[in-house]
């Protein structure tokens, strides 16, 4: 298995629709992340979870909601998006919060809201 | 504001050397990160630098200077899979990670 896994790769969905990213890590890491990456903008963080409880939400819309149930398992639920939600949706993991150790990426999920 | 400065679009020859600078300014400084991007590819660790100087990891060495808030990353003997975005992270005073835009590095041959 590789370090962190996201499913699924590609998603086109209209604004309507209700779906769910989900990323799973097999690094026995404690703290998990979700980037939106734009072309051409730096990384977005947009939700941390650190021994399985929210320590960040960056001002993040609701219509995306995070659940995480335990400290493997990563979700993002999206409903009622828009256009601009259009993105790479990336998950990380490290060892733990505000560390000085290196994030461990999946291969995203690419998102096209219609 | 936090802010990250690095060049969008980059192009080197095969076989030669590159060098992708990367400026900050940022609340406080806790380490300033590398990390290599193939299209279509998660993110991977380069090089972490937290002290002036320059650490080098075969091909790839990782310069920092703390006073005049830069870094750079040197690529020696570009081979055609270097070609990518080079993204540059800095660590602020808080823990947070803040990101620069990446640098897309087009390698010809």
């Amino acid at each position: 298995e590789t370090g962190v896994t996201q499913t699924p790769r590609h998603l086109v969905m209209g604004m309507t629709n209700k779906k769910s990213l989900k990323c799973e890590q097999h690094l026995g890491h404690n703290a998990m992340y979700w980037y939106k990456q734009s072309a051409k903008k730096p990384l977005e963080l947009m939700f941390v979870y650190n021994f399985k409880e929210q320590t960040e939400n960056n001002s993040v819309p609701s219509r995306f909601s995070p659940e995480c149930p335990n400290s493997s398992h990563l979700f993002l639920h999206l409903h009622t998006l828009q256009p601009e939600d259009s993105a790479l949706y990336l998950c990380a993991s490290s060892q733990r919060e505000a560390d000085t150790g290196e994030l461990f990426f999946g291969e995203g999920s690419r998102l096209t809201v219609l | 504001g936090q802010n990250i400065d690095q060049p969008t679009e980059m192009t080197a020859t095969e076989g030669a050397i590159v060098q992708i600078n990367c400026t900050y300014q940022t609340s406080g400084f806790n380490g300033l990160f590398w990390y290599q991007q193939h299209a279509g590819e998660a993110p991977t660790f380069l090089s972490y630098n937290v002290l002036d100087g320059l650490e080098e990891k075969g091909r790839f060495s990782s310069f920092l200077s703390r006073s005049k808030g830069y870094s750079y990353l040197l690529l020696k003997e570009l081979q055609m899979k270097d070609s990518a975005s080079y993204l540059c992270a800095v660590l602020d005073s808080n823990y947070q990670l803040i990101w620069g835009a990446g640098t897309k590095l087009i390698i010809k041959p």
